[in-house]
């Protein structure tokens, strides 16, 4: 059955230094997503993105987020200058086309900012 | 954020039993709802959803209801096996599909005893 993988499983950085997580959604979806958890909170919606465009984005996803498909299969999330509140596990998520069913995540991205 | 709500922070179960799992919601925007599954260490697994037009929703040992006027949905897990032992999220959505921003609740620790 088709996966998310999310690279790398764990990024550790200093404080003000960038820092790209990469995704590599199902196939055939069209719709991609980030999320992120601090550890012992929920789950936050970060960004959704589709036809190569941010569709909505929540107020965590400052200036300091981007997210670009630099191709056909690549999906990044690009934190210009790391916080210590960055910390968190990152997920990305992808949905087919219809809607139906639900979001399929990925493994994760832990992400530890010294 | 309380818009999603899981009161029971953990919930134990013998195995061959059924496990109830609830979850509140404040919204009445929201029309589209989801159950994941998540292990340590690994993305949410998406296991079931349910749209605002039906009440129930089933796939093969697990069964989504929905009570629209108590804006109130529970997974039932019948026969529980020790493998279901897990976080179980809510998550919600507003638009009658899986596309948009997911807003989760804060997860029910699931533990079926053999």
């Amino acid at each position: 059955e088709p996966e998310v993988t999310q690279t790398p499983s764990h990024q550790v950085t200093q404080m003000g230094q960038e820092v790209i997580l990469r995704c590599v959604p199902i196939s055939n979806h069209l719709y991609f997503y980030w999320y992120r958890q601090i550890l012992g909170q929920k789950v936050e919606f970060l960004v959704s993105f589709y036809n190569n465009e941010i569709s909505e984005k929540s107020e965590i996803f400052d200036d300091q987020f981007s997210v670009e498909r630099p191709d056909g299969s690549n999906f990044t999330l690009k934190i210009r200058s790391t916080k210590l509140e960055d910390s968190a596990m990152y997920f990305c998520a992808s949905v087919k086309a219809g809607g139906r069913g639900g979001q399929y995540f990925g493994p994760g991205t832990r992400l530890t900012v010294l | 954020d309380q818009q999603v709500k899981q009161n029971s922070p953990s919930l134990s179960v013998q195995e061959g039993r059924i496990s109830i799992l609830n979850c509140d919601y404040t919204n009445s925007m929201f029309d589209y709802f989801l159950w994941y599954k998540k292990y340590p260490a690994e993305g949410p697994t998406f296991l079931i959803s349910i749209s605002s037009i039906k009440d129930k929703n089933e796939d093969g040992r697990f069964t989504v209801f929905l009570n629209k006027s108590a804006k109130h949905l529970s997974l039932h897990i019948v026969p529980s096996q020790p493998g279901d032992s897990a976080v179980y999220f809510c998550a919600v959505n507003a638009g009658g599909t899986s596309y948009g921003k997911l807003t989760f609740g804060q997860g029910t620790i699931l533990t079926v005893h053999p």
